[in-house]
């Protein structure tokens, strides 16, 4: 079975530069949902896309941006990198449709260091 | 961590003993999942109990949820050197299904 598809896996940059995260969620699925997991830390939530709109939003600083395309693969967009950006991305889906109560299903994650 | 306490924050067991693991949340929920996680890989979902549910099973796991206290523990029997990972409990609420993560417990099964 088709799962989450994120690229890179891993990626490397250097302070100051951007960084974009690709996600593919699992097919007809119609919520994308990215998190944040600092070293030896519990997954931060930063933001979420319900049929290509803005759902929620969480600890996401204002140097990232996010968008869900017409496709629904969704775009995670980082710019003036930090060192305290170093952690592993992960992208998840569900079939949301219009309630909770739905186990998300997560990609293996893009893990950036920032240099 | 936004969600709260996981414990212990880490166990070390022998192959065939039983491991539990205890997590307590803030928020009102809609359910509360437990997924697992091998160093640094993805998450796999093992288990969802909602909040109007007390007990679930699931092959050698095991949940509970006491909405009253704001806690659930994870039982996993006869463990194996396989089932080494970290886990973690996560809530989601009414917003459109984001998950709130507890901050995990590291499992060591020996074999």
């Amino acid at each position: 079975a088709a799962g989450v598809i994120q690229s890179p896996r891993h990626l490397i940059k250097e302070k100051r530069e951007t960084a974009t995260l690709k996600c593919y969620p699992i097919p007809r699925h119609d919520t994308v949902y990215w998190y944040q997991q600092g070293p030896g830390q519990d997954p931060q939530f930063l933001i979420s896309f319900y049929e290509k709109m803005q759902s929620d939003k969480g600890s996401i600083p204002d140097r990232f941006s996010a968008q869900q395309f017409s496709d629904y693969h969704s775009e995670l967009n980082m710019s003036s990198l930090e060192l305290g950006d170093s952690a592993l991305y992960f992208c998840a889906s569900s079939p949301l449709g219009e309630g909770a109560d739905t186990e998300a299903f997560f990609g293996q994650g893009t893990r950036l260091t920032v240099v | 961590s936004q969600q709260g306490e996981e414990d212990p924050q880490a166990l070390s067991i022998q192959e065939g003993e039983n491991a539990t693991m205890n997590c307590s949340y803030k928020t009102s929920i809609n359910n509360l999942q437990w997924y697992r996680q091998n160093s640094g890989r993805g998450l796999v979902h093992l288990i969802l109990i909602r909040s109007n549910e007390r007990e679930k099973h699931s092959g050698r796991l095991r949940v509970t949820l006491d909405t009253s206290k704001k806690s659930s523990s994870l039982l996993i029997t006869a463990s194996r050197a396989a089932d080494t990972a970290s886990y973690f409990c996560a809530t989601q609420g009414t917003s459109y299904g984001k998950l709130t993560f507890g901050q995990g417990t590291i499992l060591t099964v020996h074999p």
